[in-house]
């Protein structure tokens, strides 16, 4: 069975740095695109960030130049390394992950690690 | 503002049909397929429609999707107060080379 978990959420100050961790279970994270998709209190999701199965980067540009998406093969999983974070910032975030073969949808999501970002 | 555009509620009498719409453009629905999710109160988002028209095993053929041009449909008929939740659509944008979310639809069933 196909698990997400993410960790790692947390109170952060603004300009401040977190680390999210997402620990895949059930298939092996490197061969699939993987996502970072977040959602504000009383809002709609907003993609993130993704990162291919070549290790190509994507990033919304919203959080371009603070954010980082890399992942650890051997370790299976996904992080998302935050920088600079701004109340804005403050959401559940959830690690999703695209279809093997297509990557054209999201087929799993993990329950969310709520970052919230205040002073 | 999304860059995919969705009503933001639609509602409709239980057993009644009910439609959502999802506006996009030519770098995005009218080049790559579009998937719909829903996400129920208090819960993960999760698969409903995938690659414009297919339903993942579980999910009831009450459930449809379409894609013309550079806009998606996703349909429910029979609707059901358990059905009452956010639905969103998702596609890649190929000139911006993000995914991208419709602003979400909240479905209540009078």
């Amino acid at each position: 069975e196909v698990q997400l978990l993410e960790s790692g959420g947390g109170l952060a100050q603004p300009g401040g740095s977190l680390r999210l961790s997402c620990a895949a279970s059930g298939f092996t994270s490197g061969s699939c695109a993987m996502s970072w998709v977040r959602q504000a209190p009383g809002r709609g999701l907003e993609w993130v960030s993704g990162i291919g199965t070549a290790g190509n980067a994507y990033y919304a540009d919203s959080v371009k130049g603070r954010f980082t998406v890399s992942r650890d093969i051997s370790r299976n999983t996904l992080s998302l390394e935050m920088n600079s974070l701004r109340a804005e910032d403050t959401a559940i975030y959830y690690c999703a992950k695209l279809h093997l073969y297509s990557a054209t949808y999201y087929d799993a999501w993990g329950q969310g690690a709520l970052v919230t970002v205040s002073s | 503002q999304s860059v995919l555009t969705q009503p933001p509620s639609v509602s409709a009498a239980p057993g009644q049909k009910v439609t959502i719409s999802c506006s996009g453009s030519s770098s995005n629905i009218g080049k790559n397929s579009v998937s719909w999710y829903q996400q129920l109160p208090g819960t993960v988002p999760k698969l409903l429609i995938y690659e414009n028209n297919k339903r993942p095993s579980g999910i009831a053929d009450r459930f449809s999707g379409s894609k013309s041009d550079t806009s998606a449909t996703l349909g429910i008929t029979g609707l059901q107060t358990g059905d009452e939740a956010d639905y969103y659509c998702g596609t890649w944008d190929s000139t911006m080379s993000v995914w991208v979310f419709g602003g979400g639809t909240k479905l209540t069933v009078l």
